[in-house]
């Protein structure tokens, strides 16, 4: 089944304990990307990849990192958490000749830094 | 500027009845305009997209445009329980990946009551 998936799907943890979220996908898909969804704003893009060891910042990356070493992993990192990070956040993915909209989107990750 | 303003809701609404969702927006360089629909704890899932103005119908749902006038509507047909979910308007400049990326509105929480 085609599928992005992400993990944990939920996190609660505490202000400045670095962690991770992993996304991957099984689609063989070169464009990923990370967003967070809150209420009142909306989907924001944080970062995205166009291909292994292509990333760049989206219009909310600070605070976050990326890294895309393999074609079905891009990770998001928050190496100092803290309680604005609070949200839901989603990895897509989409072919190279797909457009942008074609994008699929993982189950989501609930983080809630306290 | 890249804003978008959609009514969060709830819109509740009888089974069978017609619904209407909208967007407006203030970049006049968008051309492409999506309509995607989130179940609970789940991702956004493509339902419908529209490059430029005009109508697009698919089944019971309709999407339409009104660059003029910056508006964007879905209009849900036979509306089913089924269909309740967040609807999310979106926006861009450009088809592909990249720094032009999508402009989400907040989402339209419906609710068809059986």
């Amino acid at each position: 089944e085609a599928q992005v998936t992400q993990n944990p799907r939920y996190l609660i943890t505490v202000t400045g304990k670095k962690l991770t979220v992993t996304c991957s996908q099984n689609m063989n898909h070169e464009y990923m990307s990370w967003y967070r969804q809150d209420p009142g704003l909306g989907l924001r893009q944080i970062y995205y990849s166009m291909n292994v060891e292509v990333t760049d910042k989206g219009d909310v990356p600070e605070g976050y990192k990326v890294s895309r070493k393999e074609k079905r992993n891009f990770p998001l990192i928050l190496e100092s958490p803290s309680p604005n990070q609070t949200s839901l956040y989603f990895c897509a993915s989409k072919a190279r000749d797909r457009r942008l909209y074609e994008q699929y989107f993982g189950p989501g990750t609930r983080l809630t830094v306290t | 500027q890249k804003e978008v303003e959609q009514d969060p809701g709830p819109l509740s609404v009888p089974e069978g009845a017609i619904v209407s969702l909208n967007c407006t927006y203030s970049n006049s360089a968008f051309q492409y305009f999506m309509w995607y629909r989130q179940y609970s704890r789940k991702g956004p899932e493509l339902l419908m997209y529209t490059y430029s103005s005009g109508n697009k119908e698919d089944g019971r749902f309709t999407a339409q445009v009104d660059k003029s006038s910056k508006y964007i509507s879905l209009f849900i047909r036979d509306s089913q329980p089924s269909d309740s979910a967040t609807y999310l308007c979106a926006m861009s400049e450009r088809s592909g990946g990249g720094a032009d990326g999508l402009t989400f509105g907040k989402g339209t929480h419906l609710i068809i009551q059986p």
